[in-house]
């Protein structure tokens, strides 16, 4: 299955700092979806966005649906230690029957 | 409450045995569900996409005689790990797609095989 560019592959960050990462397609998307993992278990779902310019917040996070429906973006403001964990985009382009995933950011926070 | 359930959690096996993992779609109907596999600290790789009442279409690499996927039922997949050896030891993950009104897909809690 394609994969999503996803930037940056890791960061490490001082507690209290703030966190952008970003995901982009060839295609146009419909949908687009962060989760995140933390190690051993599965990913969860941490934001849904369905429409161009969509701006969600959850708790600290806070995700884009881009202008161009070819890009998202994922924010955490005020980093804690419990943020580590692999975050990933997700989402259907418009035409086909695939769902397409980004290739993650490995957040490290440094207490 | 999870809305994908995936069984079991942590397996055991002896080389040359078969390991059955199952997922389960539990609010919703899905047609469509995927396999992913999982090293250590890498990201997920997707291993197939399972179609309910056809057959699973494995990404390049994936063994499908190995891997059998079967999707029989509107909520359950289920992988098959055939033969397996040491190597096949990993974290298998599924995940379902709901194409509701929230067209999303939702991930299961993941199984550890250990082939010993």
């Amino acid at each position: 299955g394609q994969q999503l560019n996803q930037s940056p592959q890791s960061m490490f960050i001082q507690e209290g700092e703030d966190v952008s990462m970003n995901c982009t397609s060839s295609s146009i998307f419909n949908t687009w979806l962060w989760y995140k993992q933390d190690p051993g278990e599965g990913p969860v779902l941490l934001i849904a966005l369905y429409k161009a310019g969509e701006l969600t917040s959850n708790g600290r996070l806070t995700a884009q649906f881009g202008i161009t429906r070819k890009d998202s973006f994922l924010n955490i403001s005020a980093s804690i230690p419990s943020d580590v964990g692999i975050y990933f985009c997700a989402g259907p382009p418009n035409t086909g029957n695939q769902f397409y995933f980004g290739t993650g950011t490995s957040l490290t926070v440094i207490p | 409450g999870a809305v994908v359930s995936q069984h079991p959690s942590r397996v055991i096996c002896k080389s040359g045995t078969s390991v059955k993992i199952e997922c389960r779609s539990l609010d919703f109907q899905a047609t469509t569900m995927f396999w992913y596999r999982q090293f250590p600290k890498q990201s997920l790789m997707l291993m197939a996409t399972s179609n309910e009442g056809s057959k699973a279409t494995y990404e390049q690499g994936v063994e499908k005689d190995k891997f059998l996927i079967n999707h029989a039922s509107l909520t359950l997949s289920t992988l098959t790990v055939t033969s397996a050896h040491p190597e096949d030891s990993s974290f298998y993950i599924c995940s379902a797609w709901d194409r509701g009104a929230g067209n999303t897909i939702y991930f299961g809690e993941g199984s550890w095989l250990t082939v010993v």
